[in-house]
């Protein structure tokens, strides 16, 4: 068993849809959770950075983290076109090394 | 905030050349670099870490003879891959923090070797 998991998909939705996107854990003591987007051929992209259980907001973006269940989530509001990338969920013991999840492509539909 | 820029973003070269990448921060001091290697339609491997002016801290399985790694700066790491072959063809990307702050990444350098 992976100590992340995190489901590749694609997920596809129409445009101005609420995406949901998640990822499991087994180590509980992991105290930072963060996720990044990808685009093609680029490197990733910080989005949300969360330590310890709890919700965080950031325009459109809503990241929350269950300790309880070992389960975070980030949600897309609105979702665009543009939000068409790998979103990635990453988590850390001590904000040092990350251990990552397997990408999530999400595919926005015009 | 916290911009890294990774210099050459794409490397086309011949078996047996050496090929030096660049990630540096440009708003921030990085204590700590890190170096990963990317697969087609995988997840982030991580190569190595470095502390500034420190020996690099290689993951297993990564010769850290092949991947030689400085940390010279709080603001620069390089990555020069050593006489490389076919199978060094990758997508190398850097990453930098802060003390306490998350990694912040560069956009990449894909790596081709003819």
């Amino acid at each position: 068993q992976k100590e992340v998991e995190q489901d590749p998909g694609p997920l596809s939705v129409p445009e101005g849809a609420i995406v949901s996107l998640n990822c499991t854990y087994s180590n509980s003591a992991f105290q930072y959770f963060m996720w990044y987007r990808q685009y093609s051929r680029k490197g990733p992209e910080l989005l949300m950075y969360t330590y310890s259980s709890g919700n965080k907001e950031d325009g459109r973006f809503t990241a929350q983290v269950d300790k309880s269940s070992k389960y975070i989530s980030l949600f897309i509001r609105d979702s665009q076109p543009s939000d068409s990338a790998t979103y990635l969920c990453a988590m850390s013991e001590s904000n040092y090394q990350l251990i990552w999840g397997a990408g999530t492509k999400l595919i926005i539909k015009p | 905030g916290a911009v890294v820029s990774q210099h050459p973003s794409r490397v086309i070269c011949k078996s047996g050349t050496s090929v030096k990448i660049e990630c540096r921060s440009l708003d921030f001091q990085a204590t700590t670099m890190f170096w990963y290697r990317q697969f087609p339609k995988q997840s982030l491997m991580l190569m190595a870490t470095s502390n500034e002016g420190s020996k690099a801290t290689y993951e297993q399985g990564v010769e850290k003879d092949k991947f030689l790694i400085n940390h010279a700066s709080l603001t620069l790491s390089t990555l020069t891959v050593t006489s490389a072959h076919p199978e060094d063809s990758s997508f190398y990307i850097c990453s930098a923090s802060g003390l306490g702050q998350p990694q912040h990444f560069g956009d990449g350098t894909r790596l081709s070797i003819l």
